[in-house]
């Protein structure tokens, strides 16, 4: 059990650029997240899934786009990288049972520089 | 508005030395609470929650934390800190109806040998 994987650890990228930050977990988790960390900040929360097929934005979600055809994968894209999107990204997971909204897993992080 | 204040940005403590960190929330419902820990260059890990009952939960390592309702806080305690515990702290609250967290700015703890 590999919990939420992260791929890749680190990254450069040219301004204008795109990327795909991979996430997957096999926990069987429904609901899915995407968070940046800017140092002082805490997390913001991107975009969040509460099932495969379905997304919905978060607090910041310009320049980013999801999509999440399995239950295991999240992957975020980033179009035209720009330097304010150089950050620490994380991806997170939780399970929901009856009503209870459980705790969120994260994943070791993805650290992107845009140049 | 739905907020959490972690008033230190730094903590610096003496190896075996007692820890509090404060963690303030602003929540229209019944929260969720939670305390994760950050090891430079890892994700988040999760220290201890509270959903309901007991207001004093013990976590992993050898921390607790205290829900006080009538002050809206739930500090994260540690009777003995190890020079291993240096690293960022977050406070983050959920809700029984949502499944997004807000967190807190963090805390960074330094530990002295």
């Amino acid at each position: 059990n590999a919990g939420v994987t992260q791929t890749p650890k680190f990254r450069i990228l040219k301004i204008g650029q795109s990327m795909t930050l991979q996430c997957t977990q096999d926990m069987n988790h429904n609901y899915m997240y995407w968070y940046r960390q800017d140092p002082g900040m805490g997390l913001k929360l991107i975009y969040y899934s509460v099932g495969a097929g379905i997304t919905d934005k978060g607090e910041v979600p310009n320049g980013y786009n999801v999509s999440r055809s399995t239950t295991e994968d999240f992957p975020l894209r980033l179009e035209l990288a720009a330097p304010s999107q150089t950050s620490v990204y994380f991806c997170a997971s939780s399970l929901k049972t009856g009503l209870a909204y459980n705790e969120q897993f994260f994943g070791p992080g993805t650290r992107l520089t845009v140049l | 508005a739905q907020s959490v204040t972690q008033p230190d940005i730094h903590i610096t403590v003496s190896e075996g030395a007692s820890l509090e960190l404060r963690c303030n929330y602003s929540y229209g419902a019944t929260p969720y609470l939670f305390w994760y820990v950050q090891s430079p260059g890892q994700g988040l890990q999760l220290l201890l929650k509270y959903f309901s009952g007991d207001t004093l939960v013990q976590g992993i390592k050898g921390f607790e934390a205290e829900f006080k309702r009538s002050q809206s806080s739930f500090n994260l305690r540690k009777p003995s800190v190890h020079w291993s515990d240096a690293a960022e702290y977050f406070c983050a609250v959920g809700g029984s109806g949502t499944y997004k967290y807000i967190f807190g700015t963090g805390t960074r703890l330094k530990v002295l040998a």
